[in-house]
């Protein structure tokens, strides 16, 4: 069946950087592009960025631009997610997400299960 | 940024009864707007997307309507497993913005 897979949970200092994985199976990787969102405890959701599956062309949040990076690996079917210079208002769930019809603007029809990521010293 | 005022952040309903929530988009956002259903410890769900499209394989108890800056979203007959927060998002500019969320409980 379709399904997203993430890297495990990771605890990281402030300053530090943090590199995500998530792994698609089910479908045509290069179909559809994915998104990373991220919902801090007990907050709501916040979208990261977006990556092209089909051109690694990318759409980031302003708030993160500098500090971000997406990458994919279509031999593994993988999408990556760096984030850098982290604080403790990174700590939260992270979340990779397909877009329904492969767009950056786009409902996020399949999810990853998160992954728990804390910042602190 | 599209700011999405969602309300009420809370309510609590009866087993078959009737829940709305509504969504307000700061500007015109067309029917770019989904609505996802999340029960603690889980990813999202999608439910509705582009305003008033059920997800396949969605009961069809879930419903949602709107368009422009006025949106809502409407369970017709609440059932115990549909305890869950809820949340709209805009997807008509970047950055794509959520709504804070509608805990729904069953009394």
């Amino acid at each position: 069946q379709v399904r997203l897979a993430q890297s495990g949970a990771e605890v990281k200092k402030p300053g530090a950087s943090v590199k995500l994985s998530c792994t698609a199976s089910g479908y045509k990787f290069t179909t559809f592009g994915l998104s990373w969102l991220r919902q801090a405890p007990g907050q709501g959701l916040e979208w990261i960025g977006w990556l092209s599956t089909f051109n690694d062309n990318t759409k980031f949040a302003p708030k993160f631009q500098g500090r971000l990076t997406m990458t994919s690996e279509t031999s593994t079917s993988t999408v990556y997610m760096e984030l850098r210079s982290l604080t403790s208002d990174d700590t939260a769930i992270y979340y990779c997400a397909r877009g329904q019809h492969g767009y950056f603007a786009d409902a996020f029809d399949i999810w990853g299960q998160g992954t728990m990521i804390t910042v602190s010293s | 940024d599209i700011q999405m005022t969602q309300s009420p952040s809370s309510l609590s309903a009866s087993v078959g009864g009737r829940v709305t929530i509504t969504c307000q988009a700061s500007q015109n956002i067309k029917n770019y707007l989904n609505w996802y259903q999340q029960k603690p410890g889980k990813a999202p769900k999608l439910l509705i997307y582009d305003a008033s499209h059920l997800e396949t394989g969605v009961p069809s108890r879930f419903s949602g309507a709107g368009s422009g800056t006025d949106f809502t979203f409407t369970i017709s007959r609440l059932q115990p497993e549909d305890v869950a927060t809820y949340f709209c998002q805009q997807y008509d500019t970047a950055p794509l913005t959520f709504g804070r969320g509608t805990r729904v409980d069953v009394k």
